[in-house]
């Protein structure tokens, strides 16, 4: 079975301070994809990234990285120098690669950034 | 480019009464589609999605049911709803075929309370 475990509820942070999400996923495929997603309070999903499991290159998008690391099934979010904008909920999600289309989620992580 | 309208953004239902939520896609063809619900402001469940018309397959057996009447209409019914129907319930689409990881767009979503 295929299961997402974001294990932080809730993280608050001053601004301008470092902050990394926890992923860590099961799946007994050899072919998935994981993905980040953020949902604003405003409620829309927003896609941030997608990693499929055979490319476990770090990946850095602004502020933004993520350490990808099958030996120990995480998939990690980094946000550096927070702001006060990146505040929501984080998702980390996962697709199975046989035959799988939906996403299976893990329960969010509430990130609160304080000025 | 691509987008994804869902309707109503809120909506207060009492109990017993019929629900009718809408998502239509624009700029695509042929996408797969989605239907999740957030309860109680956490975790992500899917509980429908759709790979044709009149192709519906259902994660969670529940009050609820899904049609697709149209390529890029999806359209999320209940009968008579119940208190515990309450939620935040999204739209998706994506494209890609099954196990080749789609990136999933998801819509404004619906604010839904039984009341």
């Amino acid at each position: 079975a295929q299961k997402v475990t974001q294990a932080q509820t809730e993280i608050s942070v001053v601004e301008k301070e470092d902050v990394t999400l926890d992923c860590v996923y099961e799946t007994r495929d050899t072919t998935y994809y994981l993905f980040w997603y953020k949902q604003p309070p405003s409620g829309e999903l927003v896609f941030l990234i997608r990693r499929n499991s055979f490319d476990e290159q770090n990946e850095i998008s602004g502020r933004y990285s993520w350490n990808f690391q099958k030996s120990t099934s995480s998939f990690n979010f980094t946000i550096t120098a927070s702001q006060v904008v990146d505040s929501a909920v984080y998702f980390c999600a996962l697709i199975k690669g046989q035959a799988g289309t939906a996403l299976i989620f893990g329960k969010g992580t509430t990130l609160s950034v304080s000025s | 480019s691509q987008t994804i309208h869902q309707w109503p953004a809120t909506l207060v239902q009492p109990v017993g009464s019929p629900l009718s939520l809408e998502c239509t896609v624009e700029g695509t063809s042929n996408p797969n589609l989605y239907w999740y619900r957030q309860a109680a402001g956490r975790g992500l469940q899917l509980l429908f999605y759709s790979v044709g018309i009149g192709q519906i397959s259902s994660e969670v057996p529940q009050n609820l049911s899904a049609s697709r009447p149209q390529d890029r209409q999806f359209i999320l019914s209940s009968k008579k709803l119940l208190l515990s129907d309450s939620g935040f319930y999204l739209c998706a689409w994506s494209h890609l075929g099954p196990g080749q990881g789609g990136i999933a767009f998801f819509g404004q979503g619906t604010r839904l309370t039984v009341v």
